[in-house]
């Protein structure tokens, strides 16, 4: 079955900088790859999907990129601020075009950004 | 977004005794919720996948006749955990897939389970 790993467990970053987090899957069928963010005591948040069919999205200050050959993809925050802090989930599945398989989590990223 | 409610957010119950968690999709109808246990610090734990009008699919290690789900309606799921004990004690949040070529899904703000 799919296997997520995501690094790093922890980030720590100053206001304004760059955070970016990786992960990594074992099922190449997988084509639908979405980031979550979880704030304290509260359930995750969809932030932004990509796609197997597209190698890059951008949502303001949120991008995230695939590799399907390498079979890794990677969330990136610009320009972090004081709220960004949160834990971050990424996740992969066969969802695309109707399919119906179960979300695969990472094991989550505690991002820090420090004012 | 899609907006998905869980309640109660929080709930304390002595051991033995039943508690009701409801899931409900708001703004759209869910074929599809789910049904996850998250540790502290943890990530998200599958319990149960419940589709609207059939018996929930469970996970392995999960018991069926301990944490029972009923999806009753396209827009409510919900979830019965039985003769609880303090090692039930958990965050429980629910989840909702939208239907079709985009299936999103979207996440229950969860509920803090405490067993005494």
């Amino acid at each position: 079955g799919e296997n997520v790993e995501q690094h790093p467990s922890t980030l720590s970053v100053q206001e304004g900088d760059s955070a970016v987090i990786k992960c990594t899957y074992s099922d190449s069928a997988s084509n639908y790859f979405p980031w979550y963010k979880q704030e304290l005591g509260k359930g995750p948040q969809l932030i932004i999907d990509i796609r197997s069919n597209v190698g890059e999205k951008k949502d303001q200050r949120i991008a995230v990129t695939l590799n399907k050959t390498a079979k890794h993809f990677s969330l990136h925050i610009t320009e972090t601020q004081p709220e960004d802090s949160a834990v971050y989930f990424c996740a992969a599945s066969r969802r695309y075009g109707g399919s119906q398989g179960n979300l695969i989590f990472g094991k989550g990223t505690k991002l820090s950004v420090k004012p | 977004g899609a907006v998905v409610s869980q309640h109660p957010s929080r709930v304390i119950c002595k051991s033995g005794t039943s508690v009701k968690i409801e899931c409900r999709s708001l703004d759209f109808q869910a074929t599809t919720m789910f049904w996850y246990r998250q540790f502290p610090k943890k990530s998200l734990m599958l319990m149960a996948t419940s589709n609207e009008g059939s018996k929930a699919t469970y996970e392995q290690g999960v018991e069926k006749d301990k944490f029972l789900i009923n999806h009753a309606s396209l827009t409510l799921s919900t979830l019965t955990v039985t003769s609880a004990h303090p090692e039930d004690s958990s965050f429980y949040i629910c989840s909702a897939m939208t239907s079709g070529r985009h299936n999103e899904q979207f996440f229950g703000p969860g509920t803090r389970l405490t067993v005494l």
